[in-house]
């Protein structure tokens, strides 16, 4: 079975210009997560969503991210404009509410988007 | 959510067993404790979680102290690909399926 998949896996652009990342998550699952990772501050959740629509954006660091999940089978983390403190790598996960909201179903990641905004 | 502290680094020479410490002083009745792992250049993959009881699968064991303020994730032969940082989390039971990770632990293995 195909795991969470990102695109692009590795991104390098310059201050003020818009970034785009994308996710797909595993079929079948209803949660969305997006993270952020960086060596001060490890890892860190963004926001995720439910059946589509986003539940907690309170990671969300200011208005320049925006993330949404516009069918079940892709959402998208926007970075406009661009700063270097943004470079990081970016981790999508997935999981499935089988059993319930709180069914303790594990979250799967996908390899991550490594960030360097120059 | 409750918060985890865990030891920065540990090392095991490779096909010993491993003991991972968790504290979780203020963990509530409901919260589930999870374990993940980061190997270099991945996302973080999900080990283990329980409630109260020892819980056992093919990667590890869990060790859930009868008080819940700590628990140990045990990898009972170390091997090089065991490598990672071990992550110890506390889910709360209505949570909404999000988790938060601490700093974790390092852990080396030594041929």
């Amino acid at each position: 079975d195909a795991g969470v998949i990102q695109s692009p896996r590795h991104e390098v652009t310059e201050m003020g210009q818009e970034v785009t990342l994308r996710c797909k998550p595993i079929s079948g699952h209803d949660y969305l997560f997006w993270y952020r990772q960086t060596m001060m501050r490890g890892l860190e959740l963004l926001i995720y969503f439910n059946n589509n629509v986003p539940i907690d954006d309170s990671g969300m660091p200011e208005d320049r991210f925006s993330a949404k999940m516009p069918n079940a089978s892709f959402s998208t983390l926007k970075i406009q404009p661009s700063e270097p403190r943004d470079s990081a790598v970016y981790f999508c996960a997935s999981s499935s509410s089988l059993g319930g909201a709180d069914s303790n179903q594990p979250q799967h990641f996908g390899d991550g988007t490594r960030l360097s905004i120059l | 959510d409750a918060k985890t502290t865990q030891p920065n680094s540990m090392e095991s020479n490779e096909e010993e067993p491993v003991h991972l410490p968790c504290n979780h002083s203020t963990i509530s009745g409901t919260d589930y404790i999870h374990w993940y792992r980061q190997l270099p250049s991945q996302g973080p993959e999900y080990v283990i979680h329980g409630l109260t009881s020892n819980v056992n699968n093919r990667m590890a064991s869990l060790a859930i102290a009868e008080d819940r303020k700590s628990s140990t994730l045990i990898l009972h032969r170390a091997t090089l690909r065991d490598a990672a940082v071990y992550y110890c989390i506390l889910r709360a039971f209505l949570g909404g399926n999000q988790f938060y990770f601490g700093t974790g632990t390092s852990l080396t293995v030594i041929p």
